[in-house]
């Protein structure tokens, strides 16, 4: 079974200029996530998808930005990218967006990143 | 507001060196404490969750206990491959815009070097 699989894994960008990157998801996942992850702030939660709503949303201006498609696929679109946008984003999914108990259907798997760099 | 608290920021070991890695949080309503193992320029890996205080779970040299206040994740004889940094994070439900989401908040992690 394939994991999650993001795209580009690297992005060389310039202030000013914006950004989208995508995920798909576990096969038969429908719910996914957005975290940004820097050595000074750790892994900082963005967004959460499922069914093509947004579910959740982390303390990010609103330049962070995001949507699902009907086969779960997701993007987040960073506009007018600053320095500090430089970091590691990283996209989980699992399979449902609430749970309850111990099924492990809340489990969240992550793919390799995105490294993006603001120059 | 969730936190979570790792320590030490950093460990190093020599091979076969037992030790145990700690986390603290401060979460209302728990759904359950994840770990996860990131190697460099990787994603995290999915380790463990536990689910209730008093709950363990063991693979391998690792195994991850559970109390109200703090986990552990302690690590029986290590190899060199063990090292990694390790990270812990607490999951709650929250609602947004009248949705109920489960959102895991993280620790900075713990960084393992295991000296063969």
């Amino acid at each position: 079974k394939a994991g999650v699989t993001q795209t580009p894994r690297y992005l060389i960008k310039t202030r000013g200029q914006q950004v989208t990157l995508s995920c798909s998801p576990i096969s038969g996942h429908r719910s996914v996530s957005w975290y940004q992850q820097t050595p000074g702030q750790g892994l900082q939660f963005l967004f959460e998808y499922f069914s093509e709503t947004q579910r959740n949303k982390g303390n990010f201006p609103g330049r962070f930005s995001g949507r699902q498609f009907s086969n779960s696929r997701s993007e987040m679109n960073v506009s007018t990218l600053e320095l500090g946008d430089s970091a590691l984003y990283l996209c989980a999914s699992s399979q449902t967006a609430a749970a309850p108990g111990r099924g492990g259907q809340n489990i969240q798997y992550f793919g390799a990143g995105t490294r993006l760099s603001v120059l | 507001e969730d936190q979570v608290t790792q320590s030490p920021e950093a460990l190093r070991l020599q091979e076969g060196e037992s030790s145990s890695l700690n986390c603290s949080y401060t979460v209302s309503g728990l759904r359950g404490l994840f770990w996860y193992r990131q190697d460099p320029g990787k994603g995290p890996e999915f380790l463990f969750t536990l689910y209730s205080a008093g709950e363990e779970k063991e693979k391998e040299r690792l195994k991850a206990t559970l109390t109200k206040k703090e986990s552990f994740l302690h690590i029986t004889a290590p190899k060199p491959e063990d090292s990694a940094t390790y990270l812990c994070a607490v999951q709650a439900v929250r609602v947004y815009s009248g949705a109920g989401s489960y959102q895991l908040t993280f620790g900075k992690g713990t960084k393992l070097s295991v000296i063969p």
